[in-house]
């Protein structure tokens, strides 16, 4: 049983345009939706994360939205670069859990010229 | 400082052998996290160890799949008989303490092909 559904599966834009990614999720136990990015060889490294007692959180160029009624998240990308070209996952965890995440399938977003 | 590091960075093995994975997580982290993220798919948790101890292996595919870490630090993902649907990249990850208020530092991964 997948716990978080993450659309679109791949993702081009524009340089500058605005890049937004979507999640949703099914165990309402979770309390922490944390979004990273991937490069290709690398791991993932933490992008942005929120909990649920707000409805967004911005730093710099990167926005997540959060909707807890309709258990959904979706991540923007403002101003879209060629070096936000990645895979990037949502994923969630509860703190009865120790935190292990459970992650999104992932988007692969290109960001072109 | 250094960061997450697992070896091999590539493994390619016959079905029914059996493989080691290791993970050298960032020093003074308590927690240690397995994921396993096959092609197109997003990351799947394997295992968790506190210390050295794995309070949670609920991720563990099956009973070819296991996992010990020593003193602390060092961690290592061990299957046997290795099938074909095991091929997969196996992420490590640490972090100072267990609990969302400290991040998941991800090493490189290991890419493991079963042929």
């Amino acid at each position: 049983q997948q716990q978080v559904k993450q659309s679109p599966q791949s993702l081009i834009v524009q340089k500058g345009g605005i890049s937004i990614i979507n999640c949703a999720y099914e165990n309402t136990a979770f309390d922490y939706f944390p979004w990273y990015q991937q490069f290709p060889g690398k791991g993932p490294a933490l992008l942005i994360a929120i909990r649920p007692d707000v409805s967004e959180k911005k730093e710099g160029r990167f926005t997540i939205s959060f909707n807890k009624s309709a258990k959904q998240f979706s991540l923007h990308i403002m101003d879209s670069q060629p070096g936000d070209s990645a895979t990037y996952f949502c994923a969630a965890s509860h703190g009865g859990t120790a935190s292990k995440l459970t992650f999104g399938t992932g988007t692969r977003l290109q960001v072109t010229l | 400082g250094a960061g997450v590091s697992q070896s091999p960075s590539n493994k390619v093995t016959e079905k029914g052998k059996d493989v080691e994975l290791r993970c050298d997580p960032i020093s003074g982290h308590t927690a240690l996290y397995w994921y396993r993220q096959r092609l197109g798919q997003g990351l799947e948790f394997l295992i968790y160890f506190q210390g050295n101890s794995a309070p949670d292996k609920s991720g563990l595919p099956s009973d070819r799949f296991s996992a010990e870490r020593t003193g602390e630090s060092v961690s290592t993902l061990t299957i046997q008989r290795t099938q074909q649907e095991d091929s997969a990249v196996y992420l490590c990850a640490s972090s100072f303490q267990p609990g969302s208020s400290y991040e998941q530092y991800f090493g490189p991964g290991t890419r493991l092909t079963v042929t």
